[in-house]
């Protein structure tokens, strides 16, 4: 069965750091584009980053720039989610998500397999 | 940046046909996703490409996009239906993903 799990998820202080991470269970990452996805407690969906199949592209938010890394490791069919400097409004659970189009281009994409998601809680 | 904006709230009667709307710049000009979320559980695929289903979801879901506004159709709504739906496109001017805001599907 074909799932995403995250992991690294917890309460941090304002200002400090998390590492978030995702792991592929049968399915592979390789080949496939990325994606981080938030959800802020009772609010709706919120982009966070990209990367693209080979890690030669990333893109993010305009919230999170500057602060999130987004990387990738095929090998090990896992990615990450670096989150710095993180501030209150980061408090969300962070979802992973992966493309259904493989060696898709953006026009092509649309996020088909998802996570459960994994809290974060910035709160001093 | 561009946006999409969704009703934040659908009504509808069991056995009727819900209709939840997506309105952005030129949208028909992009390829329009949706995605349901029920609470507490993770979003799922509904349809992508504008209009096309997964496997495994029901052909009452359809979609269509034209001009400014892409439309998410459930017909013969059933009570599971209930959740939150929400669009989400490329801005290929950005490079970023936009999500609308969502809109909540209740059955009455």
């Amino acid at each position: 069965q074909a799932q995403l799990v995250e992991s690294g998820g917890g309460v941090v202080q304002p200002g400090r750091s998390l590492r978030l991470s995702c792991a592929g269970s049968g399915l592979t990452f390789s080949g496939y584009a990325l994606h981080w996805v938030r959800q802020a407690p009772g609010k709706g969906l919120d982009w966070v980053a990209f990367i693209s199949h080979d890690g030669s592209h990333k893109y993010y938010a305009d919230s999170v720039k500057g602060r999130f890394t987004i990387s990738r490791d095929n090998s090990n069919n896992v990615f990450h989610l670096q989150l710095n400097s993180l501030r209150a409004e980061d408090t969300a659970v962070y979802y992973c998500a992966r493309d259904g189009q493989w060696l898709g281009t953006p026009s092509d994409e649309y996020f088909q397999h998802w996570g459960q998601g994994t809290l974060v809680t910035v709160s001093s | 940046s561009y946006v999409l904006t969704q009703p934040p709230s659908v009504s509808v009667a069991p056995g009727k046909t819900a209709r939840i709307t997506c309105g952005g710049n030129t949208i028909g000009s992009k390829s329009v996703n949706w995605y349901q979320q029920k609470p507490g559980q993770a979003p799922v695929l509904v349809i992508y490409y504008d209009s096309d289903r997964p496997s495994g979801i029901p052909e009452r879901l359809s979609g269509s996009n034209s001009g400014n506004t892409a439309t998410l159709t459930i017909s013969r709504v059933e009570v599971g239906d209930e959740a939150d739906y929400y669009c989400q496109v490329w801005d290929s001017s950005t490079d970023q993903r936009v999500f609308g805001g969502g809109t909540k599907l209740t059955v009455l």
